[in-house]
């Protein structure tokens, strides 16, 4: 079973600001089967990158996706309000398992 | 449009089952999978299992495996997912997701709103 290890566990930014989550595999994964999702408080996760770097639809330009091989990363590269909520990075394997998740708060 | 309509909160004693629906509609519910995903209170996402598009094959995280059972009607468009022996750490929220096969990709692109199951003496 593929152990998925996401860092920092919260991320402390200001509006604006760029962030960059960490998704680490304990082995090599096929990225296609590499996915992030958002998940906002009292509501089910939302669908955001799929194959590691491809944007679902309605998704925003500033959400974006990549890596390869064990690491992977979600960067937003300008915080809006709405993006201080917890993500997940999920991998389609026989079996499938999900990062702890990363908190991204309000510095 | 899409939708995952699951069914509503429940409580239960210990050692009780609960089963949980997921309706689908606004697509060709045999042509997708369908994952079940819980969530405790203040942790993370945690795969149970998923039943697969066309032939309803199902597939069990090893934590969940004879405790879990997961079935469709596809005459109705409807998952069920059926959790026995419970216990108070099954209290969580239990979310059925569509899963898509595209092309090379996977992923669950579609989410119910998620039930709440509550499990306490």
């Amino acid at each position: 079973e593929v152990v998925l290890t996401q860092s920092p566990g919260t991320l402390s930014l200001s509006p604006g600001e760029r962030a960059t989550l960490s998704c680490r595999a304990s082995q090599t994964v096929n990225s296609n089967y590499l996915v992030w999702y958002q998940q906002r408080p009292g509501q089910a996760p939302r669908f955001l990158i799929y194959g590691a770097s491809n944007r679902a639809t309605g998704i925003p330009d500033r959400f974006s996706g990549s890596g390869s091989g064990t690491d992977f990363t979600l960067t937003i590269s300008r915080l809006e309000p709405e993006d201080f909520v917890v993500y997940y990075c999920q991998h389609f394997g026989a079996l499938v398992t999900f990062g702890g998740g990363t908190k991204v708060e309000i510095k | 449009q899409i939708q995952l309509v699951q069914s509503g909160a429940e409580v239960k004693k210990p050692g009780a089952s609960v089963k949980v629906s997921c309706k689908a509609s606004g697509y060709a519910f045999s042509n997708y999978g369908l994952s079940w995903v819980r969530q405790a209170p203040g942790q993370g996402l945690e795969w149970m299992g998923w039943i697969t598009e066309y032939t309803g094959d199902t597939n069990y995280a090893q934590k969940f495996q004879g405790r879990v059972a997961l079935s469709r009607d596809t005459s109705t468009s409807t998952a069920f997912m059926e959790v026995t022996n419970l216990t108070p750490g099954d209290t969580a929220i239990y979310y059925c997701a569509r899963e898509t096969r595209w092309g090379k990709y996977r992923y669950s692109d579609y989410w119910g709103q998620g039930t709440q199951v509550t499990v306490s003496s």
